[in-house]
């Protein structure tokens, strides 16, 4: 079965400074697609971004972008320039045959 | 956009009582999925459904069942609340999509307490 380990349970940020979040990951499969999920005080997961296993470029988002070591199962979200919205709960997801499966979540708090 | 609303966002319940999460979806989803969320733990698969009347445990489904009588409805069923399911539901749907590009919406979740 896929793990998805994320081993900083809190990270915090100075506003407009850059923050990586780590993720690795354990599958047998060749091809499978990576998620970061955001989820706000609010409670509302959104999609941050994703990576497709089988590409080489790192996918990049506006602020957000990963590091994608396909070798090494890791997965890590950069943040860039960061903001007080930025502050919430990020998930790091792997999209397994039905559903996902998630990390433990990482709380990003972003210090003014 | 994409809407997934449920029907509860704080519920109280008793040990034993049977309860109902209701998960509608309004962008013609074909499947769809509930969670639970833990601290700790992120979320754990405990049913989806990938077409009506269809369902597939994920990985907790113990002391849950589920209904999909309709495409846009899936409900999540406790037939007997027990304490160790409190907890924060989310539900979820997407698309079915070869590509892989099958991005989940998400709802804003239902916290759970089992007194």
């Amino acid at each position: 079965a896929q793990t998805v380990t994320q081993s900083q349970p809190e990270m915090s940020v100075q506003e407009a400074e850059t923050v990586t979040l780590s993720c690795t990951y354990d599958t047998s499969e060749s091809d499978y697609y990576l998620f970061w999920y955001k989820q706000p005080p609010s409670r509302q997961m959104i999609l941050v971004i994703r990576q497709e296993a089988y590409k080489q470029q790192n996918a990049t988002e506006n602020r957000f972008s990963v590091n994608f070591q396909k070798a090494a199962k890791s997965f890590s979200l950069k943040i860039s320039d960061s903001q007080l919205g930025d502050a919430a709960m990020y998930f790091c997801a792997y999209r397994a045959r039905f559903g996902m499966r998630f990390g433990a979540g990482t709380r990003l708090t972003v210090k003014p | 956009d994409v809407k997934v609303t449920q029907s509860s966002r704080y519920l109280v319940k008793r040990t034993g009582e049977k309860v109902f999460l209701e998960c509608v979806q309004d962008m013609d989803h074909e499947n769809m999925f509930w969670y639970r969320q833990d601290p700790g733990l992120g979320l754990r698969l405990i049913y989806f459904s990938y077409d009506v009347k269809m369902k597939e445990k994920g990985d907790i489904p113990e002391g849950y069942s589920v209904s999909r009588e309709k495409k846009e409805r899936f409900s999540l069923i406790l037939e007997s609340a027990s304490t160790n399911q409190t907890s924060m539901y989310l539900c979820a749907s997407s698309l079915i999509r070869t590509d892989g590009h099958n991005e989940q919406f998400f709802g804003p979740g239902t916290r759970l307490t089992v007194l």
